[in-house]
Protein backbone atom coordinates (compact mmCIF):
# COMPACT_ATOMS: atom_id res chain seq x y z
CA UNK A 1 0.00 0.00 0.00
CA UNK A 2 1.43 3.72 -0.56
CA UNK A 3 0.03 6.60 1.05
CA UNK A 4 1.17 10.26 1.72
CA UNK A 5 0.35 12.86 4.54
CA UNK A 6 0.72 16.24 4.64
CA UNK A 7 0.33 17.49 7.97
CA UNK A 8 -0.31 20.98 7.82
CA UNK A 9 -3.61 22.07 6.13
CA UNK A 10 -2.35 25.88 6.21
CA UNK A 11 0.90 27.14 5.48
CA UNK A 12 1.45 31.17 6.20
CA UNK A 13 4.87 32.92 5.22
CA UNK A 14 5.92 36.92 5.34
CA UNK A 15 6.66 37.90 1.03
CA UNK A 16 10.65 37.17 0.72
CA UNK A 17 10.87 34.89 3.65
CA UNK A 18 11.44 30.81 2.72
CA UNK A 19 8.86 28.53 2.66
CA UNK A 20 8.40 24.77 3.30
CA UNK A 21 5.30 22.74 2.50
CA UNK A 22 6.01 19.53 4.38
CA UNK A 23 5.24 16.14 2.88
CA UNK A 24 5.80 12.51 4.34
CA UNK A 25 5.42 9.44 2.69
CA UNK A 26 4.94 5.48 3.05
CA UNK A 27 5.36 3.05 0.59
CA UNK A 28 6.89 -1.01 0.31
CA UNK A 29 9.13 -0.10 -1.85
CA UNK A 30 11.12 2.62 -3.20
CA UNK A 31 9.09 6.11 -4.34
CA UNK A 32 8.31 8.14 -6.71
CA UNK A 33 7.29 11.28 -5.45
CA UNK A 34 5.50 14.49 -6.95
CA UNK A 35 4.68 18.06 -5.88
CA UNK A 36 1.36 19.39 -7.84
CA UNK A 37 -0.07 23.27 -7.43
CA UNK A 38 -3.34 24.43 -7.71
CA UNK A 39 -3.51 28.44 -8.25
CA UNK A 40 -7.12 29.90 -7.80
CA UNK A 41 -9.73 28.61 -10.11
CA UNK A 42 -6.70 27.08 -12.00
CA UNK A 43 -5.96 23.39 -12.50
CA UNK A 44 -3.22 21.55 -10.99
CA UNK A 45 -0.08 22.02 -12.61
CA UNK A 46 3.09 19.55 -12.27
CA UNK A 47 5.74 21.21 -10.22
CA UNK A 48 8.63 18.58 -9.50
CA UNK A 49 9.03 15.12 -9.35
CA UNK A 50 11.73 12.50 -7.53
CA UNK A 51 12.59 9.70 -9.65
CA UNK A 52 16.38 8.37 -8.47
CA UNK A 53 19.58 10.35 -7.91
CA UNK A 54 20.12 13.77 -6.40
CA UNK A 55 17.73 13.83 -3.04
CA UNK A 56 17.50 18.01 -4.00
CA UNK A 57 15.36 17.87 -6.72
CA UNK A 58 14.19 21.50 -9.07
CA UNK A 59 11.38 22.26 -10.45
CA UNK A 60 8.76 25.11 -12.37
CA UNK A 61 8.86 28.79 -10.52
CA UNK A 62 12.00 28.70 -8.35
CA UNK A 63 10.41 25.81 -6.41
CA UNK A 64 12.76 22.35 -5.03
CA UNK A 65 12.09 19.68 -2.63
CA UNK A 66 14.17 17.82 -0.41
CA UNK A 67 14.01 13.78 -0.28
CA UNK A 68 14.90 12.32 2.72
CA UNK A 69 14.82 8.23 2.73
CA UNK A 70 15.36 7.94 6.22
CA UNK A 71 12.67 10.43 7.50
CA UNK A 72 10.51 9.19 4.35
CA UNK A 73 10.04 13.22 3.63
CA UNK A 74 9.42 15.46 0.70
CA UNK A 75 9.37 18.65 1.95
CA UNK A 76 8.80 21.35 -0.71
CA UNK A 77 10.79 24.33 -0.37
CA UNK A 78 11.82 28.15 -2.31
CA UNK A 79 14.10 30.52 -0.61
CA UNK A 80 12.55 33.25 -0.79
CA UNK A 81 8.20 33.51 -0.92
CA UNK A 82 6.22 35.37 -3.51
CA UNK A 83 2.58 36.46 -3.16
CA UNK A 84 1.80 35.04 -6.16
CA UNK A 85 2.59 31.32 -4.97
CA UNK A 86 -0.51 31.79 -3.04
CA UNK A 87 -2.13 28.20 -4.00
CA UNK A 88 -2.79 24.78 -3.15
CA UNK A 89 -0.16 22.40 -3.07
CA UNK A 90 -0.71 18.72 -3.59
CA UNK A 91 2.35 15.72 -2.59
CA UNK A 92 1.35 12.52 -4.04
CA UNK A 93 3.17 9.49 -4.33
CA UNK A 94 3.65 6.38 -6.37
CA UNK A 95 5.41 3.13 -4.73
CA UNK A 96 8.12 1.33 -7.34
CA UNK A 97 6.51 -1.88 -6.49
CA UNK A 98 3.59 -1.54 -8.13
CA UNK A 99 4.44 -2.83 -11.26
CA UNK A 100 2.25 -1.65 -14.40
CA UNK A 101 -0.16 -0.20 -11.90
CA UNK A 102 -0.11 3.75 -12.58
CA UNK A 103 -2.09 4.67 -9.75
CA UNK A 104 -0.87 7.61 -7.56
CA UNK A 105 -1.95 8.30 -3.75
CA UNK A 106 -2.56 12.34 -3.82
CA UNK A 107 -1.67 14.06 -0.15
CA UNK A 108 -5.12 16.59 0.97
CA UNK A 109 -2.98 19.36 0.09
CA UNK A 110 -1.86 22.28 2.29
CA UNK A 111 -3.17 25.83 1.55
CA UNK A 112 0.16 28.44 1.18
CA UNK A 113 -0.56 31.79 1.79
CA UNK A 114 2.02 34.32 1.34
CA UNK A 115 1.40 37.70 3.37
CA UNK A 116 2.52 40.81 1.50
CA UNK B 1 0.31 20.74 -27.86
CA UNK B 2 -3.11 20.31 -27.05
CA UNK B 3 -3.64 20.08 -23.30
CA UNK B 4 -6.19 17.88 -21.53
CA UNK B 5 -9.91 19.10 -22.32
CA UNK B 6 -12.75 18.66 -20.39
CA UNK B 7 -16.55 19.44 -21.24
CA UNK B 8 -18.75 20.76 -20.58
CA UNK B 9 -16.58 23.76 -17.71
CA UNK B 10 -19.82 23.76 -16.14
CA UNK B 11 -22.88 22.06 -15.66
CA UNK B 12 -26.09 22.79 -13.67
CA UNK B 13 -29.05 20.35 -13.57
CA UNK B 14 -31.40 19.70 -10.88
CA UNK B 15 -31.23 16.44 -8.54
CA UNK B 16 -32.46 13.43 -9.76
CA UNK B 17 -31.39 14.48 -13.77
CA UNK B 18 -28.56 12.16 -15.18
CA UNK B 19 -25.16 13.96 -16.42
CA UNK B 20 -22.36 13.09 -18.40
CA UNK B 21 -19.18 14.37 -18.02
CA UNK B 22 -16.42 14.48 -21.02
CA UNK B 23 -13.02 13.81 -21.12
CA UNK B 24 -10.30 14.16 -24.33
CA UNK B 25 -7.25 13.27 -22.51
CA UNK B 26 -3.44 13.91 -24.52
CA UNK B 27 -3.38 11.61 -27.38
CA UNK B 28 -1.02 9.16 -26.55
CA UNK B 29 -1.54 9.12 -23.09
CA UNK B 30 -2.90 5.61 -22.17
CA UNK B 31 -3.59 6.41 -18.70
CA UNK B 32 -6.89 8.38 -17.61
CA UNK B 33 -7.72 9.35 -14.06
CA UNK B 34 -10.71 11.07 -12.66
CA UNK B 35 -10.94 13.10 -9.57
CA UNK B 36 -13.65 14.88 -7.57
CA UNK B 37 -12.51 17.85 -5.48
CA UNK B 38 -14.81 19.86 -3.14
CA UNK B 39 -15.08 23.79 -2.84
CA UNK B 40 -11.02 24.03 -3.00
CA UNK B 41 -10.41 20.37 -0.61
CA UNK B 42 -8.25 18.01 -1.67
CA UNK B 43 -8.32 15.26 -4.31
CA UNK B 44 -10.40 12.43 -4.26
CA UNK B 45 -10.01 9.68 -6.33
CA UNK B 46 -12.70 8.29 -8.16
CA UNK B 47 -11.31 5.95 -11.06
CA UNK B 48 -8.07 5.01 -13.27
CA UNK B 49 -8.52 3.52 -16.70
CA UNK B 50 -5.34 1.88 -18.31
CA UNK B 51 -6.12 1.65 -21.89
CA UNK B 52 -9.77 0.96 -22.12
CA UNK B 53 -9.96 -0.92 -18.88
CA UNK B 54 -9.99 -0.01 -15.53
CA UNK B 55 -8.17 -1.79 -13.21
CA UNK B 56 -8.95 0.16 -10.28
CA UNK B 57 -12.98 1.53 -9.69
CA UNK B 58 -12.42 1.53 -6.00
CA UNK B 59 -13.02 5.54 -5.57
CA UNK B 60 -16.38 5.53 -7.14
CA UNK B 61 -18.63 6.62 -4.54
CA UNK B 62 -21.95 4.72 -5.54
CA UNK B 63 -23.38 2.69 -8.24
CA UNK B 64 -24.93 6.18 -9.42
CA UNK B 65 -21.20 6.67 -10.70
CA UNK B 66 -20.20 4.80 -13.57
CA UNK B 67 -16.95 5.65 -16.59
CA UNK B 68 -15.85 4.00 -19.73
CA UNK B 69 -13.40 4.85 -22.11
CA UNK B 70 -13.37 4.41 -25.76
CA UNK B 71 -10.65 3.42 -28.09
CA UNK B 72 -8.21 4.44 -25.45
CA UNK B 73 -8.59 8.21 -26.04
CA UNK B 74 -12.01 10.01 -25.01
CA UNK B 75 -13.53 9.29 -21.26
CA UNK B 76 -17.16 9.89 -19.99
CA UNK B 77 -18.07 9.70 -16.48
CA UNK B 78 -21.62 8.99 -15.93
CA UNK B 79 -23.53 10.38 -12.91
CA UNK B 80 -27.05 9.07 -12.62
CA UNK B 81 -29.97 10.24 -10.42
CA UNK B 82 -27.73 13.34 -9.05
CA UNK B 83 -27.93 14.27 -5.51
CA UNK B 84 -26.74 17.73 -3.90
CA UNK B 85 -23.51 15.98 -2.40
CA UNK B 86 -22.48 14.94 -5.74
CA UNK B 87 -21.89 18.88 -6.56
CA UNK B 88 -18.22 19.50 -6.94
CA UNK B 89 -15.24 20.26 -9.50
CA UNK B 90 -14.79 16.70 -11.40
CA UNK B 91 -11.01 16.69 -12.68
CA UNK B 92 -9.83 14.41 -15.28
CA UNK B 93 -6.01 13.58 -15.97
CA UNK B 94 -4.47 12.00 -18.10
CA UNK B 95 -0.24 10.64 -18.33
CA UNK B 96 1.75 8.26 -20.59
CA UNK B 97 2.71 4.43 -19.01
CA UNK B 98 6.32 4.38 -19.50
CA UNK B 99 8.40 1.36 -18.12
CA UNK B 100 9.73 3.22 -14.73
CA UNK B 101 5.74 4.37 -14.62
CA UNK B 102 7.03 7.84 -13.14
CA UNK B 103 5.40 10.11 -15.50
CA UNK B 104 3.59 13.25 -14.05
CA UNK B 105 -0.12 13.80 -14.64
CA UNK B 106 -1.48 16.35 -16.85
CA UNK B 107 -4.48 17.85 -15.47
CA UNK B 108 -7.69 19.42 -17.06
CA UNK B 109 -9.63 22.62 -16.16
CA UNK B 110 -12.60 20.63 -14.72
CA UNK B 111 -16.08 20.54 -15.17
CA UNK B 112 -17.80 22.59 -12.20
CA UNK B 113 -20.93 20.48 -11.63
CA UNK B 114 -23.91 21.61 -9.56
CA UNK B 115 -26.95 20.05 -8.41
CA UNK B 116 -29.94 21.77 -7.39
Amino acid sequence: AQSVAQPEDQVNVAEGNPLTVKCTYSVSGNPYLFWYVQYPNRGLQFLLKYITGDNLVKGSYGFEAEFNKSQTSFHLKKPSALVSDSALYFCAVRDERSGGYQKVTFGTGTKLQVIP
Amino acid sequence: GAGVSQSPSNKVTEKGKDVELRCDPISGHTALYWYRQSLGQGLEFLIYFQGNSAPDKSGLPSDRFSAERTGGSVSTLTIQRTQQEDSAVYLCASSLIGAGGYNEQFFGPGTRLTVL
